[in-house]
């Protein structure tokens, strides 16, 4: 069943400009991930962030997690055009043979 | 990174017949392939979880006689949508795990999707 809830459900900014986008899970997680999809297009790993870690960094990417809120963040920095896709985090959990619970994503738009 | 291959990228088929989808680990042995359903502009929807050797696990609300899944080799997991309808036209995702027991393990590679559009 679908555990992640991101927002924004959309998010339109300028090249340059900053993106976050946050996601919300409801039970307990081994792992949490995010992930990019151009229209039509399959899934490219972006980032992952184990349920002990609070902070990663990859590039123009930072992601946070909080357990006790369960929830994390992803933010762009200095945004392109194309960057623009949708965003999805997942999550895993001990027990799920690594399959992941997709939330409902976040479609981004950066305008040059 | 790992490679997943999936074929065919688009299908397009009559009502009533059966298409098949191939996922491929290129470059690495996956004992473990998901495949997932993604609606338009939805997020992707877990259908069942392929291993090697044994029968599929389905998901609630996924039939198992209306998607086959065949996972007959370490690198190679096949869907099946028997007896197409218009409404099982979507994009059908599959990804493999990763499982090296190192930092990224539980990392899922993906492929490209197959994109089915039943008439």
């Amino acid at each position: 069943s679908q555990q992640g809830e991101e927002d924004p459900q959309a998010l339109s900014i300028q090249e340059g400009e900053n993106a976050t986008m946050n996601c919300s899970y409801k039970t307990s997680i081994n792992n949490l991930q995010w992930y990019r999809q151009n229209s039509g297009r399959g899934l490219v790993h972006l980032i992952l962030i184990r349920s002990n870690e609070r902070e990663k960094h990859s590039g123009r990417l930072r992601v946070t997690l909080d357990t006790s809120k369960k929830s994390s963040s992803l933010l762009i920095t200095a945004s392109r055009a194309a960057d623009t896709a949708s965003y999805f985090c997942a999550t895993d959990a001990w027990n799920s043979g690594y399959a992941l619970n997709f939330g409902k994503g976040t479609s981004l738009l950066v305008t040059p | 990174g790992a490679v997943v291959s999936q074929h065919p990228s688009r299908v397009i088929c009559k009502s009533g017949t059966s298409v098949k989808i191939e996922c491929r680990s290129l470059d690495f042995q996956a004992t473990t392939m998901f495949w997932y359903r993604q609606f338009p502009k939805q997020s992707l929807m877990l259908m069942a979880t392929s291993n090697e050797g044994s029968k599929a696990t389905y998901e609630q609300g996924v039939e198992k006689d209306k998607f086959l899944i065949n996972h007959a080799s370490l690198t190679l997991s096949t869907l099946t949508v028997t007896s197409a309808h218009p409404e099982d036209s979507s994009f059908y995702i599959c990804s493999a795990s990763y499982v090296s027991g190192g930092p990224n393990t539980g990392e899922l590679f993906f492929g490209e999707g197959s994109r089915l559009t039943v008439l």
